[in-house]
């Protein structure tokens, strides 16, 4: 079946720092479309990024992604990290068979230190 | 402004009671979905249900079942809680096609 893979359960940069936090899929759908939440402490998830088009960077609030198709990937990127960034980061694809089904990856916890 | 509520936030109930979880949308969504979030596990998903009357099971389904009698109203039920059901629910909905998840505030559910 479908599944997300968030290898880092945490992560830990110094601010102002490049962080990137890895996503990579498993699908047999066609139609697929990217997503990247982010959870503030005691917050609900929020969505941060959506992508369906291959190789087509996607950028919000500094952060941006690309869909590679090629290497089943979406990873989350920011080029300097600040001390709000501090969240947990999920991953997640829906499938396009006409249902809204969901594949969330495990999350990871980014630090950003001062 | 588009909106997913959540009654109660918190719950404090002993072993073996009955627990019912409302969650509401505004948006008319058609698809709503129950989760529970544990550290270190994510989000799992307990049930989706795709219209009124229309649900299915997720990947932790034992335990629990729910209730969709109108498009904006969709209940979680623990029938006779257990200690391990202690967790944190999150209730979203999706407009469908690929859309976002829009997610309610969480409900803080401590079983003794």
């Amino acid at each position: 079946g479908d599944s997300v893979t968030q290898t880092e359960g945490l992560v830990t940069v110094t601010e102002g720092l490049p962080v990137k936090l890895n996503c990579t899929y498993q699908t047999t759908y066609l139609t697929i479309a990217f997503f990247w939440y982010v959870q503030y402490l005691n917050e609900a998830p929020q969505v941060l990024l959506r992508s369906s088009t291959d190789n087509k960077r996607t950028e919000h609030q500094g952060f941006h992604a690309t869909l590679h198709k090629s290497s089943s990937s979406f990873h989350l990127q920011k080029s300097s990290a600040q001390l709000s960034d501090s969240a947990l980061y999920y991953c997640a694809l829906s499938e396009g068979t006409g249902y809204q089904n969901f594949y969330f990856g495990k999350g990871t916890s980014l630090t950003v230190i001062p | 402004d588009m909106k997913v509520t959540q009654m109660p936030r918190y719950l404090i109930k002993r072993m073996g009671e009955n627990v019912l979880l409302e969650c509401g949308q505004d948006m008319s969504h058609e698809t709503m979905y129950w989760y529970r979030q544990d550290p270190g596990l994510g989000l799992q998903l307990i049930y989706i249900s795709y219209d009124v009357d229309s649900n299915s099971e997720g990947d932790i389904p034992k335990g629990y079942r729910v209730s969709r009698k109108k498009r904006e109203h969709f209940s979680l039920i623990l029938d006779s809680a257990k200690t391990n059901q202690t967790s944190v629910y999150f209730c979203a909905s999706s407009p469908g096609n690929q859309d976002t998840q829009y997610f309610g505030p969480g409900t803080r559910l401590l079983v003794l």
